[in-house]
């Protein structure tokens, strides 16, 4: 049964730590991605991977670190530079040569 | 600088009638299309897409169709079902930057009785 999974699906953290979400897929995808979504607004993409050992920022880098150490793993750190954390964090997979990207069902980070 | 917009928030529909979604893009280098359908604490789910090279594609219920030199494509859904209220999204990829997606802001749908 393939597919994508995030843990913890709610996690709480104190401002000023950093807190790392877990992505693992199955699905033998080579790329992955990490979004973010707020409220009204559409998905941004923080950092993606196509392959082991490389991975790229996106639109909205800044504050977040990733690591691509497996094919199937993207983990997330959102380090206390991120200025507005609290969010609905999205990790995403697809085969190299395709459009069509899926979804895991999310991690809602709240810092307070 | 939004390069993928839909314009309207929410669109309330009754069931059994067709539902359109609308999205309008800026970067004419964008050559792929998805639709993807979003439920509340969950992740999106791939629906539908089109080719830059397709003005239309069908698939069950669900038809997008692409307008290229409008820059505008939509989502119909027919007939809509009370299991389609969600939020939508569109999204647009263009060749050679690593399958990268511009997401649209969505457009919640309501399917009423």
């Amino acid at each position: 049964d393939g597919g994508i999974t995030q843990s913890p699906k709610y996690l709480f953290r104190k401002e000023g730590q950093n807190v790392t979400l877990s992505c693992e897929q199955n699905l033998n995808h080579d790329a992955m991605y990490w979004y973010r979504q707020d409220p009204g607004q559409g998905l941004r993409l923080i950092y993606y991977s196509q392959i082991v050992n490389d991975f790229q920022k996106g639109d909205i880098a800044e504050g977040y670190s990733v690591s691509r150490e497996k094919k199937e793993s993207f983990p997330l750190t959102v380090t206390s530079a991120q200025k507005n954390p609290t969010a609905f964090y999205l990790c995403a997979s697809s085969m190299a040569i395709a459009y069509e990207q899926y979804f895991g069902p999310g991690t809602r980070l709240t810092v307070t | 600088d939004q390069q993928v917009k839909q314009n309207s928030p929410s669109l309330s529909v009754q069931e059994g009638r067709i539902s359109i979604l609308n999205c309008d893009y800026t970067n004419s280098m964008f050559d792929y299309f998805l639709w993807y359908k979003k439920y509340p604490a969950e992740g999106p789910t791939f629906l539908i897409s089109i080719s830059s090279i397709k003005d239309k594609n069908e698939d069950g219920r669900f038809t997008v169709f692409l307008n290229k030199s409008a820059k505008h494509l939509s989502l119909h859904i027919v007939p809509s079902q009370p299991g389609d209220s969600a939020v939508y999204f569109c999204a647009a990829s263009a060749f050679g930057t690593a399958s990268k997606l511009t997401f649209g802001t969505g457009t919640r749908l309501q399917v009423t009785l």
